[in-house]
C-alpha cells in the first residue's frame, strides 16, 4: 500500500542540537509539506516543496531547514535556532497540480527536549 | 487571506447522539472543502471532501454541503459512536491549481457510552 512513513516516532533534542526527523513517501506525489501542530493552534506550515530541488517557507520557518534531493523524501532538520521545539510533527503529500486533491499524512514524530 | 473557522471544542456527546461541527471559511472563487479526522497520536486522515458548490461529501456516515451562500461545510453524522472521538478539522485548498492549504484549529470530539 502505499503512503507516507515518519521516522522516528518519538525524538528527544539535547539544547544546541540539530535533529533530523525523516519523511519518506511512495505515492509518486509532487508535493510535500511540513507542518508543526502545537495544542489548541492547529496545523502551522513549515515548508512545502513543489518538485524536486526546489522548496519554499512557510508561516513559520525560522529554525528549520528541509532539503528535497529525491521525489519520495523531504527530511525536516529541526536547529538550535528553534528555540522552542517541543510539538508534534506532521509530513503531508498530495499530487502538485490539482487543488481538489487532499493531502496525505504521515503518523507524525513527536519531539522533546531533553 | 483565506481562513476557516472552527467551532470551539470539545464537544462531548452520548453515544448515537447526533453531531454537528460548524465550519464557515472565507476564500475567494471556488475552493476546495475537506474534512479530516485525527485520532490520538497519529496523523490527520481524509474523511470527505467536496470541490464545488451543493456538492455533498460522505463516508463512514459522516456527511458535508458545501454551500457557497453562507460560505459554510457543516460537518454532521446521525448517530456517534465512542470509537467516533477524534480531533475533526475543517480545511481548505483555493481555487486554480497549488497553493497554500488552510486548516481550522480543530475540534475535538469525546462520545461517552
Amino acid at each position: 500500500d502505499g503512503g507516507i512513513t515518519q521516522s522516528p516516532k518519538y525524538l528527544f533534542r539535547k539544547e544546541g542540537q540539530n535533529v533530523t526527523l525523516s519523511c519518506e513517501q511512495n505515492l509518486n506525489h509532487d508535493a510535500m509539506y511540513w507542518y508543526r501542530q502545537d495544542p489548541g493552534q492547529g496545523l502551522r506550515l513549515i515548508y512545502y516543496s513543489q518538485i524536486v530541488n526546489d522548496f519554499q517557507k512557510g508561516d513559520i520557518a525560522e529554525g528549520y531547514s528541509v532539503s528535497r534531493e529525491k521525489k519520495e523524501s523531504f527530511p525536516l532538520t529541526v536547529t538550535s535556532a528553534q528555540k522552542n521545539p517541543t510539538a508534534f510533527y506532521l509530513c503531508a503529500s498530495s499530487a502538485r497540480q490539482y487543488s481538489n486533491q487532499p493531502q496525505h499524512f504521515g503518523d507524525g514524530t513527536r519531539l522533546s527536549i531533553l | 487571506g483565506d481562513s476557516v473557522t472552527q467551532m470551539e471544542g470539545p464537544v462531548t456527546l452520548s453515544e448515537e447522539a447526533f453531531l454537528t461541527i460548524n465550519c464557515t471559511y472565507t476564500a475567494t472563487g471556488y475552493p476546495s472543502l475537506f474534512w479530516y479526522v485525527q485520532y490520538p497520536g497519529e496523523g490527520l486522515q481524509l474523511l470527505l471532501k467536496a470541490t464545488k458548490a451543493d456538492d455533498k461529501g460522505s463516508n463512514k456516515g459522516f456527511e458535508a454541503t458545501y454551500r457557497k451562500e453562507t460560505t459554510s461545510f457543516h460537518l454532521e453524522k446521525g448517530s456517534v459512536q465512542v470509537s467516533d472521538s477524534a480531533v475533526y478539522f475543517c480545511a481548505l485548498s483555493p481555487e486554480g491549481g497549488y497553493q497554500k492549504v488552510t486548516f481550522g484549529t480543530g475540534t475535538k470530539l469525546q462520545v461517552i457510552p
